[in-house]
């Protein structure tokens, strides 16, 4: 199972909106409405932004949303703010003998 | 306040063994299907194994799988990973996971594994 594929690096200015990519096949992104977003700063355990493709769990900013289309995922970021300069990475469920496939990681820079 | 802790990483040399542990608190453990995830340094996070609930359905990486194994007892709250044979590829922080909708949704702080000689 290869890593879904992400940018390595996506910026943005205070304020501005910004989406990270989630690229997959359709054996796990195209099958499965199972994608989940993880938010990691430096030297943290990553911590769960959206599941289930759009879902966000009680606690999380409403400024992050997502969607996908096909094999591809997108995680938006709304409105941002220093605090959201960290790596992201997507993860996709893929069926029951590989169950999970995370994302190569994106680097967000806030300007 | 739900909390994963693991324990039992260090520095072991290639062809080694190591069991790291996860002492999970404050919620159902019993109820819950867990994970491994591991981060090389500088790397991306990668799913390494999982376990249902009740310990009768496993799955695991390919790139570790028939030298890795993992166990839970749910009596003493605790998720285990027996990890022999190790690599310097092996070399990474491992990360306990909990899993809820198909996702991982709560973190240990992870334990650090360094495969070198």
């Amino acid at each position: 199972q290869s890593a879904l594929a992400q940018p390595a690096s996506v910026s943005g200015s205070p304020g501005q909106s910004i989406t990270i990519s989630c690229t997959g096949t359709s054996s796990d992104v195209g099958s499965y409405n199972l994608v989940s977003w993880y938010q990691q700063h430096p030297g943290k355990a990553p911590k769960l932004m959206i599941y289930e493709v759009s879902k966000r769990p009680s606690g999380v900013s409403s400024r992050f949303s997502g969607s996908k289309s096909g094999n591809t995922a997108s995680l938006t970021i709304s409105g941002l703010q220093a605090e959201d300069e960290a790596d992201y990475y997507c993860c996709s469920y893929a069926g029951s003998s590989t169950p999970y496939v995370f994302g190569t990681g994106t680097k967000v820079t806030v300007l | 306040e739900v909390q994963l802790v693991e324990s039992g990483g260090g520095l072991v040399q290639p062809g080694g063994s190591l069991r790291l542990s996860c002492a999970a608190s404050e919620f159902p453990f019993s109820k819950y299907w867990m994970h491994w995830v591991r981060q090389a340094p500088g790397k991306g996070l990668v799913w390494v194994s999982r376990m249902n609930s009740d310990g009768s359905s496993i799955s695991y990486a390919d790139s570790v799988k028939g030298r890795i194994t993992i166990s839970r007892d749910n009596a003493k709250n605790t998720l285990n990973l027996q990890m022999n044979s190790l690599r310097a590829e092996d070399t990474a922080v491992y990360y306990c996971v909990r899993e809820s909708f198909y996702a991982m949704d709560v973190w240990g702080q992870g334990t650090t594994v360094t495969v070198s000689s």
